[in-house]
């Protein structure tokens, strides 16, 4: 069963920083895309970095610079550092896989996703 | 950055009924346009994607149409477990990936 477990939020003072973890079982990290979105409170999804199966990766512009994906590969684990924390930065954050139909796998549409790990910044 | 622009926010409906959502993009994205359901407490959940294909176990009474800068998301007959809130995705033109702002189907 593809299962992603997301571990890693918590309450950090603005400035700070905090390193997600996403740990996949079913399926290889690295052989996939694999995003990171994150929700605030009574928002939409916003998406914030993916990974390609190269190791190529891409920002919003909201976190580019902050922010860093990464995997390890021994680990089968995603991870998201996020550096210069802002109160804007307060959400849900989601670990996803690009979604796969059959032997297709597509790089910007998200499915299954972790059940998320709740990251607050404030003083 | 592509914008897109749900509606109704909130559609008020009972079980059985035909729900119809709408979704608008700023500019085109061809068929590049995907549906998520999302329930209180949880992820979302890829429905469609590229504006007509149905995800796997996703129920036949979902389906997708349109093309270019408008959407429909139509269930043919609501279940008790439909209700919840749906948005689209567009990945025509990114980065950014963008998501809209969401529509929410409630019991009347």
């Amino acid at each position: 069963e593809v299962q992603l477990v997301e571990t890693g939020g918590g309450l950090i003072q603005p400035g700070g920083s905090l390193r997600l973890s996403c740990a996949a079982s079913g399926f290889t990290v690295s052989s996939n895309y694999m995003t990171w979105v994150r929700q605030a409170p009574g928002k939409g999804p916003e998406w914030v970095s993916l990974i390609y199966s190269d190791g190529t990766t891409d920002y919003a512009d909201s976190v580019k610079g902050r922010f860093t994906i990464s995997r390890d590969n021994s680990k089968n684990t995603l991870y998201l550092q996020m550096n210069s924390l802002r109160a804007e930065d307060t959400a849900v954050y989601y670990c996803a896989r690009g979604y796969c139909s059959g032997e297709t796998c597509y790089v910007a549409w998200f499915g299954p996703w972790g059940q998320g790990t709740l990251v607050t910044v404030s003083s | 950055e592509i914008v897109l622009t749900q509606s109704p926010a909130t559609l008020s409906l009972s079980p059985g009924e035909r729900a119809t959502l709408s979704c608008r993009a700023s500019q085109s994205v061809s068929s590049y346009l995907a549906w998520y359901q999302q329930k209180p407490g949880q992820a979302p959940r890829l429905l469609i994607y590229d504006a007509s294909n149905r995800a796997t176990g996703v129920p036949a009474r979902f389906s997708g149409s349109g093309s270019g800068t408008d959407f429909t998301l139509t269930i043919s007959s609501l279940e008790p477990e439909d209700f919840a809130v749906y948005y689209c995705q567009q990945r025509s033109d990114w980065p950014p990936l963008t998501f809209g702002g969401g529509t929410k189907v409630e019991i009347k």
